[in-house]
């Protein structure tokens, strides 16, 4: 299996700076035939279900706000908040796709201070 | 529009049978996989199986010997059957849409249901 190992496992930081989190997947997740990298990130608020924010690493969804930055490629991994706000206090999780089972990170826990 | 729905019991007795439904809505089982992922409390996500639109199924390995996925797509309908259930079990289990972009990620998921395996 493919183990997806995130940090830090928490964070705090005050509404309006930048703040970094990171994925490492013990095997490249990218696959050579389409340059993709099978890799998405996922938004969980508290007492929510998760909300997918980017996919293929870096791809944001439809009406996630541009302050949602992914990057990395091949075993690197990094979701950006390029500017926190106060509803991003969330848990963030990691997931890679590019084989079964599908699994993910142990997330990242952003508080704001 | 698009919405997923998990219903069962919340209370299971150990070594007892675990039946959940997934119904569906704003789209259709014959044109979308549909996983099952649960989460132990305050815990990681952990992916169990999939029922692929063409009805085929997959699982992890680490569920396989008691999970099973089956459908009714008249009713719009997933189900999991898990046996034997432990302790180990309790958690909230999720059912979510896999995304058309060819890759095996989550675009909708369910509220999600709690179960409580204990006597």
């Amino acid at each position: 299996d493919i183990v997806m190992t995130q940090t830090p496992s928490s964070q705090a930081v005050s509404a309006g700076e930048k703040v970094t989190m990171s994925c490492k997947s013990s095997q490249s997740l990218l696959y050579s035939e389409n340059k993709k990298n099978y890799l998405a990130w996922y938004q969980q608020k508290p007492g929510q279900s998760p909300k997918l924010l980017i996919s293929w690493a870096s791809t944001r969804e439809s009406g996630v706000p541009d302050r949602f930055i992914g990057s990395g490629s091949g075993t690197d991994f990094t979701l950006t908040i390029s500017s926190v706000q106060a509803e991003d206090l969330a848990v963030y999780y990691c997931e890679q796709y590019y084989d079964t089972p599908l699994t993910f990170g142990s997330g990242t826990k952003l508080e704001i201070k | 529009q698009v919405q997923l729905k998990e219903s069962g019991p919340g209370l299971v007795q150990p070594s007892q049978t675990l039946s959940l439904t997934c119904t569906v809505s704003g789209f259709s089982l014959t044109s979308y996989s549909v996983h099952w992922v649960r989460q132990h409390s305050g815990k990681s996500l952990e992916w169990m199986g999939r029922m692929w639109s063409d009805g085929d199924t997959s699982y992890n390995s680490a569920f396989t010997s008691r999970l099973s996925i089956s459908r009714d797509t008249s009713k719009s309908q997933v189900f999991l059957k898990m046996n034997s259930l432990q302790t180990e079990d309790t958690g909230t289990y999720y059912c979510a849409r896999e995304d058309l972009g060819q890759g095996d990620y989550f675009d909708y998921w369910g509220q999600g249901v709690m179960v409580t395996v204990s006597s």
